[in-house]
């Protein structure tokens, strides 16, 4: 049973480039979280979805940041433009959210920008 | 808005002791409390969970309890081995927006 998958792994850019994440969450699992993590401050929600819509983007932290999920199995965290500052590991996580709430994470994506 | 804090930070336990960790939490709405286990590059992981309405939950070394009245809820891990080595979250929620604790570094000395 495939988990959440997570691509790329590793991205490495220069500031002001587009960077687009992308996530495929466990099929059948109607909820879909975008995380960042970072040293400083730790595990942060950034947006979530329930089946496919946008429920809570209050973590966003800019304009900069955006989020979508056109499809059940498809979704991606677009940073345009990047910013040193966006270096960290985001990481991705699915739930159904009709069961135990728990909540099933991806292997991340950890995003340098120099 | 809830507010996670998690003790130790780091903590380091002979291989066959036992380790605890401890959080608190601030919204008494809260009622889902789940532990993450984190290693190296790679994404948290689901150890054990607990709700509001259980005082304790076990699953073989590994137990979680909760008081409610004091909000906290603690991770205990008995007969600990190398593989335990990580970083471990707390995290509480009332439905599906998670706050996770900063997290605690556990290492199990050989």
């Amino acid at each position: 049973d495939a988990g959440v998958i997570q691509s790329p792994r590793h991205e490495v850019t220069e500031m002001g480039q587009e960077v687009t994440l992308r996530c495929k969450p466990i099929s059948g699992h109607d909820y879909l979280f975008w995380y960042r993590q970072t040293m400083m401050r730790g595990l942060e929600l950034l947006i979530y979805f329930n089946n496919n819509v946008p429920i809570d983007d209050s973590g966003m932290p800019e304009d900069r940041f955006s989020a979508k999920m056109p499809n059940a199995s498809f979704s991606t965290l677009k940073i345009q433009p990047s910013e040193p500052r966006d270096s960290a590991v985001y990481f991705c996580a699915s739930s159904r959210g009709l069961a135990r709430n728990t909540q099933y994470f991806g292997p991340g994506t950890r995003l340098t920008v120099l | 808005g809830e507010n996670v804090e998690q003790h130790p930070s780091t903590l380091s336990v002979q291989e066959g002791d036992s380790a605890v960790i401890k959080c608190t939490y601030s919204d008494s709405a809260s009622n889902y409390f789940p532990w993450y286990k984190q290693e190296l590059g790679k994404g948290p992981q689901l150890i054990i969970d607990i709700r509001s309405n259980v005082g304790e939950k076990k699953d073989q070394r590994i137990a979680v309890t909760l008081n409610k009245t004091a909000k906290h809820f603690s991770l205990h891990i008995t007969e600990t081995q190398p593989e335990d080595s990580a970083v471990y979250f707390c995290a509480a929620s009332k439905g599906q927006n998670f706050v996770f604790g900063p997290g605690t570094r556990l290492s199990v000395l050989p």
